[in-house]
């Protein structure tokens, strides 16, 4: 099993759809990041929390740290939201353990 | 703020060959940067962690003479592949790291190695 499990593995909405990525982890965490990874590779980070809730435009990120649990929500989704979608976490030395990604499609 | 670059983004080499990508913090001291790999659909792995002025930590597996990571100055860390196999082609993304204890890391664009 792995460490940080995300689901769903990949998703497809429609536009304007409200999206909500799950991640869950298993270990003890210092921060949960959420990144997104467009397909050229570059790698944006979205969000760090470690407790509570943060929302940045139209993106939404949640922690309960007693459950060990995050999600990533989208609201009014877009085209150009499209992209993988990946958890992470940071435990010792600062390392990230990474989950698998979420590959999100919006279409028209 | 927090700008992180990569050169080259896209390198094609020969077998047998070295090749080396830099990473530079563009408006930050970088005292930590991190090297990853990813292969096609998977997730990153950790290659190695260096910090300024000192030897960087491998990961389990991974070969410390085979990938030469050097983090000569605050702003600038290398990775030399060397003597490169087709099993080296991959994407590799640095990300950076402030000093302060932060755990914020900010991420390279990534170069994407072919060896032929």
């Amino acid at each position: 099993k792995n460490e940080v499990e995300q689901s769903p593995q990949n998703l497809t909405a429609q536009e304007g759809e409200f999206i909500t990525i799950n991640c869950s982890y298993s270990v003890g965490i210092s921060a949960l990041h959420w990144l997104q990874q467009h397909p050229g590779g570059g790698i944006v980070s979205l969000f760090m929390l470690s407790s509570g809730k943060k929302k940045h435009g139209r993106l939404i990120a949640t922690i309960n740290i007693q459950e060990k649990h995050s999600s990533l929500h989208i609201t009014a989704s877009h085209p150009r939201d499209s992209a993988v979608y990946i958890c992470a976490v940071t435990g010792t030395a600062s390392k990230l353990t990474f989950g698998t990604g979420t590959r999100l499609q919006v279409t028209l | 703020g927090a700008v992180v670059s990569q050169h080259p983004s896209r390198v094609i080499c020969k077998s047998g060959t070295s090749v080396k990508i830099e990473c530079r913090s563009l408006d930050f001291q970088a005292t930590t940067m991190f090297w990853y790999r990813q292969f096609p659909k998977q997730s990153l792995m950790l290659m190695a962690t260096s910090n300024e002025g000192s030897k960087a930590t491998y990961e389990q597996g991974v070969e410390k003479d085979k990938f030469l990571i050097n983090h000569a100055s605050l702003t600038l860390s290398t990775l030399t592949v060397t003597s490169a196999h087709p099993e080296d082609s991959s994407f590799y993304i640095c990300s950076a790291k402030k000093g302060g204890g932060t755990y914020e890391q900010y991420f390279g664009p990534g170069t994407r190695l072919t060896v032929t």
